[in-house]
């Protein structure tokens, strides 16, 4: 199994531009999570799908938008970026309840973002 | 407003030094508490999760324990390649699941 797989894992932008980062879970997990994470700050949550057709946001979504596009998928679209938005973008996934492998999330490698 | 910190933000021991990391946390209501590891460039990686003050969980030389106001990662005897970052997160209840996560602590093992 891949786990949670990015793409892509590097992105240079300039300010003003748009683009999609994608994310894909192939272990049939029902919640799916957008983090960034900045030098000193540690891991924010940006927006959230606590199951498949809701998104909620989370402690940062200004500036972004997501799709859970299948159970499989979640998007995360940055409209117009902004220098601010440049960071390590991570992705993860998790199946809902407790003992065993559930409420763990998994995480991808990472997308860094750099907008200039 | 639901918050973690952790201690030191980077740590130094020499090879064999035992220590321990500090996580302290308020929340409104703790689901549970989880500990990742994430080495440079790489995702945070699953360690542990406690659910309730008094318990304990261990991996290798590893340890975690749980109270109702902080978590310890206890490191014994550490190796060089226990060098990398150590994430701390809680799990407020009935919020999707999110963590909320410290800002870790910058562990160096040196032989």
């Amino acid at each position: 199994n891949a786990g949670v797989t990015q793409t892509p894992k590097f992105q240079v932008l300039k300010t003003g531009q748009s683009m999609t980062l994608q994310c894909a879970q192939d272990m049939n997990h029902n919640s799916m999570y957008w983090y960034r994470q900045d030098p000193g700050m540690g891991l924010r949550l940006i927006y959230y799908s606590a199951s498949e057709g809701t998104t909620d946001k989370g402690e940062v979504p200004n500036g972004y938008n997501v799709s859970r596009l299948n159970k499989r998928e979640f998007s995360l679209r940055l409209e117009s970026a902004a220098p601010s938005q440049t960071s390590v973008y991570f992705c993860a996934s998790r199946i809902p309840g407790q003992g065993g492998v559930k409420n763990i999330q998994y995480f991808g490698a990472g997308t860094r973002l750099s907008v200039l | 407003e639901d918050q973690v910190t952790q201690s030191p933000e980077a740590l130094r021991l020499q090879e064999g030094e035992s220590s321990s990391l500090n996580c302290s946390y308020t929340v409104s209501g703790l689901r549970g508490l989880f500990w990742y590891r994430q080495d440079p460039g790489k995702g945070p990686e699953f360690l542990f999760t406690l659910y309730s003050a008094g318990e304990e969980k261990e991996k290798e030389r590893l340890k975690a324990t749980l109270t109702k106001k902080e978590s310890f990662l206890h490191i014994t005897a550490p190796k060089p390649e226990d060098s990398a970052t150590y994430l701390c997160a809680v799990q407020p209840y009935n919020q999707g699941g999110k963590l909320i996560f410290g800002q870790g602590t910058e562990l160096s093992v040196k032989p």
